[in-house]
């Protein structure tokens, strides 16, 4: 059963900093990787997607990586804003087509 | 792009009533829809698979009779929260992905969720 892990559980920095949230996976034969923003109280919004082909993502300040032999992805955020804070979410999917989700690193930037 | 419509977003009601969370798919037909329950600081909990013209496929350790699935068309997919309890209060979100059925390039699409509340 896939296994997906999360970390830092929660982030706090100022403003403008360059973040990096980790996304682990126990089976590596994923089809895709997706990464979540979830505002407080709100459903997911797509930030990214990576085929199992791929090794990066690229959109705006985010950058999204994979290394599938090693489940991991990591999450690269440049020049962070106040707008960033919400919890992020990265979400494998596999031979069942489901995804399996993370439980989710929350940030908040401050000003 | 894709977009998922999910309503009520919220619903407050007395224990004993049923509720009906509906979800859409706006510009695209899914064959699948997902349904999952998410707890306060929790991730999100698959609960079943809507599929169109048939059965939903549920997940271990989820009532099928408490949480009713319909998938009559490829654009909607209903869950009917029947004789809610206290216990049932969450946070509900559907999810979809364009094309037929789920491709391994296509994104998962999600709706905004319900908050559902019962008193």
């Amino acid at each position: 059963k896939q296994e997906v892990t999360q970390i830092p559980a929660a982030l706090s920095v100022p403003e403008g900093e360059n973040l990096v949230l980790n996304c682990s996976f126990t089976d590596s034969a994923i089809y895709n990787l997706q990464w979540f923003r979830q505002d407080p109280g709100k459903g997911l919004t797509s930030l990214l997607l990576i085929q199992s082909s791929q090794r990066e993502q690229t959109s705006g300040r985010l950058n999204a990586s994979l290394d599938k032999s090693s489940g991991r992805s990591t999450l690269y955020i440049a020049a962070s804003q106040p707008g960033d804070s919400a919890t992020y979410l990265c979400a494998v999917t596999g031979g069942s087509y489901i995804p399996t989700f993370g439980r989710g690193t929350s940030l908040i930037v401050h000003p | 792009g894709a977009v998922v419509s999910q309503h009520p977003s919220r619903v407050i009601c007395k224990s004993g009533t049923s509720v009906k969370i509906e979800c859409r798919s706006l510009d695209f037909q899914a064959t699948t829809m997902f349904w999952y329950r998410q707890f306060p600081k929790q991730s999100l909990m698959l609960m079943a698979t809507s599929n169109e013209g048939s059965k939903a496929t549920y997940e271990q350790g989820v009532e099928k009779d408490k949480f009713l699935i319909n998938h009559a068309s490829l654009t909607l997919s209903t869950l009917t929260v029947t004789s809610a309890h206290p216990e049932d209060s969450s946070f509900y979100i559907c999810s979809a992905g364009s094309g037929t059925g789920v491709s391994s390039n296509q994104p998962q699409h999600f709706g905004d969720g319900t908050r559902l509340s019962i008193l």
